[in-house]
C-alpha cells in the first residue's frame, strides 16, 4: 500500500508569513494532489501534479503554488498566509491499476493569526 | 458541471439500523465513483468504487446502488456499528483525467 506523509499535524502561522507544507508519498506514483477540507465544503482541489516540474491548477489554486522537484515529493506553498486560508490541508497520491485510488495523508491542520 | 451534490449533512442511525447516504451528479463523463471513510484525525481512505457499467456493488456491509438513468449512486451500510460513525464523502472521477470531485461529506453518527 502507498503510505501518504504530511510532515506537520499542527502548524500556526502569522497573516503574511509564507508557508510551506510538505508531502511525501513512498511508491513510485506520478499523480499528487492537494487538497483543502472545510466543513459544509467537502474536499476542494487546489493544485495537482502529473510528474515532476509538472503543475495544473485545481479548482481554488488562488492564493497558492506547488513545487514538485521530486517525484516523492509535492510541496504546497502558501506565498503571503491570510486568515480564509486557516483549514484543514490534505494531500494524496493516485495509485493506478487494479488497486486503483488516492491515499490520503493524515492531514495539516493549518491556522493563519 | 463538475459537481457531486451529496445529502445528508449528517445522518444518526441506531445500531443494527441502515444508513444511506446519497450522491448526485450532473456530468456524465464522470467515469468512476469511490466513497471514502474518514475517521476524526485522518486523512480519507477509500471504501468501496463503482464503474457506471455496473447498477450495484457490495462489500461485506457497505453497499453502492448505481442508476446512470437518473445520475445519482448512494452508500448503503447494513447493519450500521459505532464503529462506522465517521464522516462520508461521495467522489466522482472526470473522465480522461485523475482528478476525483468530492461531495461535501454526511456525517453519520451510530448510537448503539
Amino acid at each position: 500500500d502507498v503510505k501518504v506523509t504530511q510532515s506537520s499535524r499542527y502548524l500556526v502561522k502569522r497573516t503574511g508569513e509564507k508557508v510551506f507544507l510538505e508531502c511525501v508519498q513512498d511508491m513510485d506514483h506520478e499523480n499528487m494532489f492537494w487538497y483543502r477540507q472545510d466543513p459544509g465544503l467537502g474536499l476542494r482541489l487546489i493544485y495537482f501534479s502529473y510528474d515532476v516540474k509538472m503543475k495544473e491548477k485545481g479548482d481554488i489554486p488562488e492564493g497558492y503554488s506547488v513545487s514538485r522537484e521530486k517525484k516523492e515529493r509535492f510541496s504546497l506553498i502558501l506565498e503571503s498566509a491570510s486568515t480564509n486560508q486557516t483549514s484543514m490541508y490534505l494531500c494524496a497520491a493516485e495509485e493506478r491499476g487494479a488497486n486503483y485510488g488516492y491515499t490520503f495523508g493524515s492531514g495539516t491542520r493549518l491556522t493563519v493569526v | 458541471q463538475q459537481q457531486v451534490k451529496q445529502s445528508p449533512q449528517s445522518l444518526i442511525v441506531q445500531k443494527g439500523g441502515i444508513s444511506i447516504i446519497n450522491c448526485a451528479y450532473e456530468n456524465t463523463a464522470f467515469d468512476y465513483f469511490p466513497w471514502y471513510q474518514q475517521f476524526p484525525g485522518k486523512g480519507p481512505a477509500l471504501l468501496i468504487a463503482i464503474r457506471p457499467d455496473v447498477s450495484e456493488k457490495k462489500e461485506g456491509r457497505f453497499t453502492i446502488s448505481f442508476n446512470k438513468s437518473a445520475k445519482q449512486f448512494s452508500l448503503h451500510i447494513m447493519d450500521s456499528q459505532p464503529g462506522d460513525s465517521a464522516t462520508y464523502f461521495c467522489a466522482a472521477r472526470v473522465g480522461n483525467t485523475d482528478k476525483l470531485i468530492f461531495g461535501t461529506g454526511t456525517r453519520l453518527q451510530v448510537f448503539p
